[in-house]
């Protein structure tokens, strides 16, 4: 069975772009939930799908944003980057949210 | 305040010596989960542990739910466990909120 796929691995952008990362979760897996990984703030929420619909969000700004598709693959977008973008974005499935959750290999995002 | 606290942040470990990880919360859980972070950045999930004790190979977890605390045992401890371990607790709410984590280091 293979896991939870996030793609790009690597992406290096520039300050006012705008970036989406992507993430396919295990198959069979309707929840998506993406956090964020910094060294100053460690692992934060950034929000969750579940059926194309987001039922929890962090406390981020609207520059974040994600959505979920019928094949339960989710995106999630960030607009006008800033510096402190730069973070290991990770995202992680489960069943049904309330379970056991399986990480991705994560997104390394690097704002210059 | 705080939900998740994490002890010790740090943990220096001869090779095959065993330890305990330590993680308190705050308040209610009904979704209780310890994970490592390999050197690449992976969360790789140990156990879903709400309640209750469970053992995996060298790894065991107990969860006194009722006292607002888990704890995550290395036995024999190897190299490779070495990493960050974090625990992450939900209630209903479909997010995880992490500790700061324990960083092991495991000497040959």
């Amino acid at each position: 069975k293979a896991g939870v796929t996030q793609t790009p691995r690597y992406l290096i952008k520039t300050r006012g772009q705008q970036v989406t990362l992507s993430c396919s979760p295990i198959s069979g897996h309707r929840s998506v939930s993406w956090y964020q990984q910094t060294p100053g703030q460690g692992l934060q929420f950034l929000f969750e799908y579940f059926s194309e619909t987001q039922r929890n969000k962090g406390n981020f700004p609207g520059r974040f944003s994600g959505r979920q598709f019928s094949n339960s693959r989710s995106e999630m977008n960030v607009s006008t980057l800033e510096l402190g973008d730069s973070a290991l974005y990770l995202c992680a499935s489960s069943l049904e949210g309330a379970g056991a959750a399986f990480f991705g290999q994560g997104t390394r995002l690097t704002v210059v | 305040g705080i939900q998740v606290e994490q002890s010790p942040p740090d943990l220096i470990l001869q090779e095959g010596a065993n330890s305990t990880l330590r993680c308190n919360f705050s308040d209610s859980v009904n979704n209780l989960q310890w994970f490592h972070q390999n050197p690449w950045g992976q969360l790789i999930n140990l156990f879903y542990i709400p309640s209750g004790t469970k053992q995996n190979g060298r790894l065991s977890a107990t969860t006194v739910a009722t006292e607002r605390y888990s704890l995550l045992y290395i036995s024999s401890s190897q190299t490779t466990d070495s990493g960050v371990y974090f625990c992450a607790k939900s209630f209903n709410d479909y997010k995880l909120s992490f500790g700061a984590g324990t960083t092991v280091t495991v000497r040959a």
